[in-house]
Order: structure tokens, then sequence, then C-alpha cells
């Protein structure tokens, strides 16, 4: 079975230009998460998804981040435009949901900014 | 945003030697998790623990959820070189809250 599949791995970009990475969750899971790891840190939540909808966003900077989740399945995270501090890891997971929720990770977009 | 505590941040072992690290936090959490994360990888799940008191192994591995609530520990028995990598704690308050997690301890592997 696939895991949870993140495309591009990496993205080289100049600051003010956009960016946009994919994430394609395990089949049959309906929760999908975005998650920003800095150099050094834990990941932290930007965003969550219950199907098509996005029912955790208080952590995305709404002002330059956004994301969709258009058909419940796979999922777009949008930076426009990117600041040189965005350059971190951007991590996608999924899960079933449950009382027992496992997250499962994807390998994630390696960002820097220059 | 809020972070675990968590130690070491790093530590170098020899290989065979037993690894010991730990997390704690300020509030309760109903779940702990720790989560092994390579290079250029995303963490991928170690073990989960449901219920305070609780002693999990998954192999080498065994952790345990604090009877406070506010804590955990990872024990490593017998390391190997692919042991190297990022350890995380992660406390969740429910299935539908999200996760917290510590900053890693960094694991290098002596052989």
């Amino acid at each position: 079975e696939a895991g949870v599949v993140q495309s591009p791995r990496y993205k080289i970009i100049e600051k003010k230009q956009p960016v946009a990475f994919w994430c394609n969750p395990i089949s049959g899971h309906n929760t999908l998460y975005w998650y920003l790891q800095n150099l050094g840190q834990g990941p932290e939540l930007l965003i969550r998804y219950e199907n098509e909808e996005a029912v955790d966003d208080s952590q995305l900077p709404k002002d330059r981040f956004s994301a969709e989740r258009l058909k419940g399945v796979d999922s777009t995270l949008k930076i426009q435009p990117a600041e040189l501090g965005d350059s971190a890891v951007y991590l996608c997971a999924s899960s079933l949901g449950g009382s027992k929720n496992i997250q499962y990770f994807g390998a994630g977009t390696r960002l820097s900014v220059l | 945003g809020q972070q675990l505590n968590q130690s070491p941040q790093s530590m170098f072992i020899q290989e065979g030697e037993d690894v010991s690290m730990n997390c704690t936090s300020s509030s309760i959490f109903n779940t702990w998790l720790w989560y092994k994360q390579d290079p250029g990888e995303g963490p991928v799940l170690l073990i989960a623990l449901y219920k305070a008191g609780e002693l999990t192994s998954n192999g080498r591995l065994t952790a345990q959820f604090g009877i406070t609530r506010k804590d955990s520990f990872l024990n490593i028995s017998a390391s190997i070189p692919s042991d190297v990598g990022i350890y995380f704690c992660a406390g969740q308050n429910s299935g539908n809250t999200p996760l917290v997690f510590g900053k890693g301890t960094r694991l290098s592997v002596i052989a």
C-alpha cells in the first residue's frame, strides 16, 4: 500500500515568488494535515482537513498561505509571495480518524527561499 | 506554538549500549506518541501510548506513559547503527486535536 506521497521533494525559489506543494494521502484516509517543520524543531500543525473541509486552520498565516482539498482526497498548499523565513520542510500527514487517530507522514517538501 | 520539553537534545553512544530519552509537558495529554525521523524523510510512528502508566514495547524499544500524564520516556536497548536519527515525542488530547511535538533527540551510534 502506498504511503503519503508529496511532491516536489525539494524546491528552491527566490523571495516574493509563489510556490505550491502537493500531497496525496493514504487511500481511504479522510483526515489530512499540513505541518511546518523548521530546522531543529518538531513539526507544527498548519491546517487540518476532514474530507474537503478545513476544520482547524488557526495556525495558518492566511495573508500569504492558502490550502485546498477540493475533492476530499489530494491537497495543495500554496505560499504567495514566499519570504526568506518560509524556508523549512512542509510535511503532509493523513489519518483514518477515530479515537486512536494515528497520523502517517509523507517525506516532506524541503523549501529554500533565496 | 506550544512544544514539549524533550531531553537530551542529542546523544552519542556506542553500539550495543542502551539509550533513554524523555519528554515532559506543563499540561496533561491523553495520548503520547514516539516518532523517529531519518534525514530527508517524514516522522515514522514507533510507539503509541493511550493510558496513564501504560508500558509498551516494540522490539528493542520500550516507552511509558507517565502516571501524571505530563511525561513519557523512550528506551532503546542494545543500540545498532540503524537507530541513528531524530526521535520526537508528541502529545495529543484527543483524536481530533493537533499533535504537539517536542524538539527531538538526535541520536548518534558509534560502531
